[in-house]
């Protein structure tokens, strides 16, 4: 069965800092990955995906991802946080031999950056 | 381009009450998906439409149905209403149904039961 894991249910860092909000995923082959973002109120909005390629991926406000098929994970990225970035985050999987759409949400990690 | 529209917003029923979710996709996108996401369970796969066939399901009971019309919009039904039906109902189109594509996400309704 496929599986996404998030760790970290909440990670602070303060703003001009890195940050990394971390994911983990369980499939049967090779998998297709995404990173979504939910601010209050509001529905998710996709931030980058990875299918096949380079393992590392850029998305959406400055954010990248790393693919790492040896660790299974694929961990969201930031060089410089934004006040502005806190949000609650969403890593998502299908596996490539899935028929349809559907995703498997882990089960989000709150991202607070302090001023 | 508009993005995913749902409506309504908001919806407050009783229990027992059966209910009807709207969502218009991307024009152009031809699935539509719906999710569940409640604080206990997380975001849950209701199941996806294209070209008016439902071709994936997740684990919910009978009471919750769907429909794709001609133009793609869907619609979700959920009848006999329940306290844990409360959640917010999330619809996602994607172009054309392909597991490499990106699912565009609306505002959501929520919906309480009381």
């Amino acid at each position: 069965a496929q599986s996404v894991a998030q760790p970290e249910d909440q990670v602070n860092v303060a703003e001009g800092n890195p940050l990394t909000v971390k994911c983990t995923y369980s499939v049967s082959g090779n998998p297709y990955l995404f990173w979504y973002v939910q601010y209050p109120n509001r529905g998710l909005q996709f931030l980058l995906k990875y299918i096949t390629g380079d393992n590392l991926v850029k998305g959406s406000y400055g954010f990248e991802a790393e693919f790492n098929k040896s660790q299974t994970s694929f961990h969201l990225k930031k060089p410089s946080a934004l006040v502005s970035d806190s949000a609650l985050y969403f890593c998502a999987v299908r596996a490539f031999d899935q028929a349809g759409t559907a995703l498997i949400f882990g089960k989000g990690t709150t991202l607070s950056v302090s001023s | 381009k508009a993005g995913v529209t749902q409506t309504p917003r908001y919806l407050i029923k009783t229990r027992g009450q059966q209910v009807t979710l709207s969502c218009s996709p991307i024009s152009g996108h031809r699935s539509v998906s719906w999710y569940q996401q409640t604080p206990g369970q997380g975001l849950q796969f209701l199941f996806e439409y294209f070209s008016e066939t439902q071709r994936n399901k997740g684990n919910f009971p009978g009471r919750f149905s769907g429909r794709q019309f001609s133009n793609s919009r869907s619609e979700m039904n959920v009848s006999t209403l329940e306290l844990g039906d409360s959640a917010l109902y999330l619809c996602a189109s994607s172009i054309s149904g392909q597991s490499t594509d990106t699912q565009y996400f609306g505002p959501g309704t929520r919906l309480t039961v009381l």
